[in-house]
């Protein structure tokens, strides 16, 4: 079956640094998608991974390692406003680029 | 360079009735994908419109269905609405045969409320 595990909730503290961990079992892979949605709206694109290794794009890092099947989103100098839920979605190898979501991990950044 | 559009934006059904969504994608793209996320949950792969026939189909009932034009534009039609059927019902857009780059956008979305 395909699978996408991430932790539920997290809470970490204006400043700091989190780690959003997800690992993935899925027949296919062709790329790793992470993605922040606030209460209400629509998921925002902010991360891409297909090859191995860390991608660095700001406050925000995801990292990728296809022969363990996992990822991690790395949110450096939290703000309040990062509080969200953080999705985890892998695209299988079939034409037109379907995405298998994780359930989505809820951060709460405290003061 | 519009973006993908949903509409409409809110809507609140009865148990029973049915419902249709609609989106245009991306200029450019020529495929529709459609996930519902319930509260608190992942979205789901609902199914997924190329060349105006569904080329994927997760696990839903057959109550679900969609339709593609041929300007690309698609449309979600749920019969029989159920309860749990109340989400928020997301299109994405895409290019079929490209699975390289970050190539898939999400509109912002439908928000179903089934009483």
């Amino acid at each position: 079956g395909q699978n996408i595990d991430q932790p539920t909730e997290m809470t970490a503290t204006e400043g700091a640094i989190v780690q959003i961990n997800c690992t993935y079992q899925t027949s296919g892979f062709n790329g790793l998608f992470w993605y922040q949605q606030h209460a209400g709206e629509a998921p925002t694109f902010l991360s891409y991974n297909v090859l191995d290794g860390l991608e660095e794009k700001g406050r925000f890092s995801s990292f990728l390692s296809r022969s363990k099947g996992y990822s991690y989103l790395l949110l450096k100098e939290l703000q309040m406003k990062d509080s969200a839920s953080y999705l985890c979605a892998v695209r299988g190898n079939n034409q037109g680029g379907k995405l298998i979501f994780g359930q989505g991990t809820e951060l709460s950044v405290k003061p | 360079d519009a973006g993908v559009t949903q509409s409409p934006t809110h809507l609140i059904k009865t148990r029973g009735q049915q419902v249709t969504l609609r989106c245009s994608p991306k200029s450019g793209h020529d495929t529709v994908s459609w996930y519902q996320q319930a509260l608190g949950q992942g979205p789901q792969f609902i199914f997924q419109y190329y060349e105006e026939e569904e080329r994927q189909r997760g696990n839903f009932p057959d109550r679900f269905s969609g339709h593609q034009f041929p300007n690309y534009s698609s449309e979600l039609n749920v019969n029989a609405l159920l309860l749990g059927d109340s989400a928020l019902y997301l299109c994405a857009s895409s290019l079929y045969n490209r699975l390289s780059g970050n190539t898939i956008y999400f509109g912002e979305g439908s928000w179903l409320t089934v009483v």
